[in-house]
């Protein structure tokens, strides 16, 4: 069974730090993976995804991922972040060929922001 | 051009009353999935529809949840005499095709609706 792991359920971290998200996931096979935000009073934004190619994805907002199949691992990462980035980030996988209803989620890692 | 929008935001319940939630896709999209986040744990699959028909419900419990996507009208998410356990944020999606990975950037989401049962 498919399985996402999000093992910081909250972060803090100053603004203009860098930022990393982990996410670890367990998959039978060659895995599709996702980013997903949810700022306050909205809905899931695709941040980016991943299925080959390049290991380092980059994506909107500043954002980047890297996957590490020795790992098992798809980490979020940003240089420098922004007060608007407080949010809740969810990391997701699931098959290639399969549809939005085989998505397995993690269970978010709530940023905050400080001054 | 509104994204999906799901009402109420917020709603609570006693236990044994109904609860029900609404969402409305993005304009043009037939293709609909619930998901159900309980604390601590990520969005679950809980079922998938098109107009006026269940695709996919097997993420569904048993009893109680019914879900329906009339041929007029927003997508309903029924719970009947919910109980504590039901207590969870729920979350549409919205697509115009059949969700598969490579239409993944267009499911868009709504901002859920938090269900809190006393």
């Amino acid at each position: 069974a498919q399985s996402v792991t999000q093992p910081d359920i909250h972060i803090t971290v100053s603004e203009g730090a860098s930022l990393e998200l982990r996410c670890n996931y367990s998959y039978g096979a060659t895995p599709y993976l996702f980013w997903y935000v949810q700022s306050p009073g909205q809905g899931l934004q695709l941040l980016l995804k991943y299925f080959s190619g390049d290991t380092l994805v980059q994506g909107i907002k500043g954002f980047e991922a890297e996957f590490k199949r020795s790992q098992s691992s798809f980490n979020l990462r940003k240089p420098s972040v922004h007060w608007s980035d407080a949010a809740e980030y969810f990391c997701a996988v699931g098959p290639f060929s399969g549809s939005a209803r085989q998505l397995t989620f993690g269970s978010g890692t709530q940023l905050t922001v400080l001054p | 051009n509104a994204g999906v929008m799901q009402n109420p935001r917020h709603l609570v319940r006693r236990r044994g009353q109904e609860a029900r939630l609404r969402c409305s896709p993005v304009k043009g999209h037939s293709h609909v999935y619930w998901y159900r986040q309980l604390p601590e744990e990520g969005l679950k699959f809980m079922v998938y529809l098109q107009k006026e028909n269940i695709i996919d419900e097997s993420g569904m419990p048993k009893e109680r949840f019914s879900a329906e996507f009339p041929k007029e009208g927003p997508s309903i998410l029924r719970i009947q005499q919910v109980v504590r356990g039901d207590s969870a944020a729920y979350f549409c999606a919205s697509s115009p095709r059949q969700g598969n990975y490579s239409g993944a950037n267009v499911l868009t989401f709504g901002a859920g609706s938090r269900l809190t049962v006393l």
